[in-house]
């Protein structure tokens, strides 16, 4: 079965310029989280959706975030304009349906360094 | 808000050594989880528990979900090499959309 798949698996880019992320979640799963990974604040949650609807967004740092899911196999997140301090590793994860003590499975990241 | 105090934060082992590492929280969860990290790649799950007291086995890994429902404990017995990496705990709340809050992390080295 096919995991969480996550693209690219790395980005280097110049600040100021637009990036995107993407997430395909596994199949059947209605739910997709967002998250953002460093050493110092560890796996922060960012954004989540429940069947495509986004249910908190509450942890996305600033206007420069935003995050889409137009159909329950694909979902991006971008920063626009990015900074340096937005270095990171971005992981997605889907599970089955929201909350309820469901597992969320994670892809393996797209680790971004802006310069 | 929630708050997951993950302890040790590296350990440095001998290979066939036990590990035990573990999670408190200032607030209950009605769910505990621990994932593995290795480098370069995502958390993966090792071990879910959904009841207070709950112990469970995943072959060498064995996971406590804790009576007061604020801590777990995940032990490694008889370690090997490919052990290394980083193991993270995860709380969650079964309330309707919950998300997970997870620890810093325990960063595990293992000595052949």
């Amino acid at each position: 079965d096919a995991g969480v798949i996550q693209s690219p698996r790395h980005e280097v880019t110049e600040m100021g310029q637009e990036v995107t992320l993407r997430c395909k979640p596994i199949s059947g799963h209605n739910s997709l989280f967002w998250y953002r990974q460093t050493m110092m604040r560890g796996l922060e949650l960012l954004i989540y959706f429940n069947n495509n609807v986004p249910i908190d967004d509450s942890g996305m740092p600033e206007d420069r975030f935003s995050a889409k899911m137009p159909n329950a196999s694909f979902s991006t997140l971008k920063i626009q304009p990015s900074e340096p301090r937005d270095s990171a590793v971005y992981f997605c994860a889907s599970s089955p349906r929201g909350g309820a003590g469901q597992p969320q499975h994670f892809g393996d990241g797209t680790r971004l360094s802006i310069l | 808000g929630q708050q997951l105090n993950q302890s040790p934060q590296s350990m440095f082992i001998q290979e066939g050594e036990d590990v035990s590492m573990n999670c408190t929280s200032s607030s209950i969860f009605n769910t505990w989880l621990w994932y593995k990290q290795d480098p370069g790649e995502g958390p993966v799950l090792l071990i879910a528990l959904y009841k207070a007291g709950e112990l469970t086995s995943n072959g060498r890994l064995t996971a406590q979900f804790g009576i007061t429902r604020k801590d777990s404990f995940l032990n490694i017995s008889a370690s090997i090499p490919s052990d290394v990496g980083i193991y993270f705990c995860a709380g969650q709340l079964n309330s309707g959309y919950s998300t997970l809050t997870f620890g810093k992390g325990t960063m595990l080295l293992v000595s052949p």
